[in-house]
């Protein structure tokens, strides 16, 4: 089973700065099948980005994903007062999905 | 509009059986590129993912609870059920069903439209 990381854990970041969020895989992992989800307390996940680099539907630009094989990055451009969130990758692999743990993006 | 909708038992004694129906709407289970997801979150805690099913009931389950776990599927009724055996406190949790949907031959997989959740509580 592929293990996702997720680092930091916590990012206190001022609205208008930008957060750059990482997820690390234990093995490689298709480009293709790496998603980004965005939770807010008391909220269903809402899927930010798919094949490691395409914006959902309705996914505002400032959103942007990259990276390949086994290190991906969740990029928010310029901190908007509704990003604040927990922020989850996910992975597909041998028909199954993991999530990583989150990394919380609070107010500085 | 894509909706999906948890429904199940809020309490549940442990060592009892689990069963949670997911009711979609605005797409069909016989969409090819479509099926049904079960994921969970403990309170506090990351999503785990549980189990899937596509509509030519192709199913896969997670690996740690595999011996646990049933997904199926009432096109006609357009639910998904899952059921989960002997439950215990741990297994407390919001329990979400979402869309999974894969491109063209299978070049992306993700969870587009999510439910809001139940949650259910494993206490005697």
């Amino acid at each position: 089973e592929i293990v996702l990381t997720q680092s930091p854990g916590t990012l206190s970041l001022s609205p208008g700065e930008r957060a750059t969020l990482s997820c690390r895989a234990s093995q490689s992992v298709s480009s293709s099948y790496l998603a980004w989800y965005q939770q807010k307390p008391g909220q269903a996940p809402r899927l930010l980005i798919y094949g490691a680099s395409s914006r959902a539907t309705g996914i505002p630009d400032r959103f942007s994903g990259s990276g390949s094989g086994t290190d991906f990055t969740l990029t928010i451009s310029r901190l908007e007062p509704e990003d604040f969130a927990v922020y989850y990758c996910q992975q597909y692999g041998s028909s199954a999905f993991t999530f990583g743990p989150g990394t919380k993006v609070d107010i500085k | 509009q894509v909706t999906l909708k948890e429904s199940g038992p809020v309490l549940v004694k442990p060592t009892e059986t689990l069963t949670l129906t997911c009711t979609v709407s605005g797409f069909s289970l016989s969409n090819a590129r479509m099926g049904v997801s079960w994921i969970r979150q403990p309170p506090g805690k990351a999503l785990e993912w549980l189990a899937h099913i596509f509509s030519n009931d192709e199913k896969s389950y997670s690996t740690s609870l595999k011996s646990r776990l049933t997904i199926s599927k009432d096109t006609s009724k357009s639910q998904v059920v899952l059921t989960m055996t002997n439950m215990d406190p741990v297994d407390t949790a919001t329990y979400y069903c979402a869309r999974l949907t894969r491109g063209f031959g299978g070049r992306y997989y993700y969870m587009d439209v999510w439910g809001k959740g139940t949650t259910v509580t494993v206490s005697s």
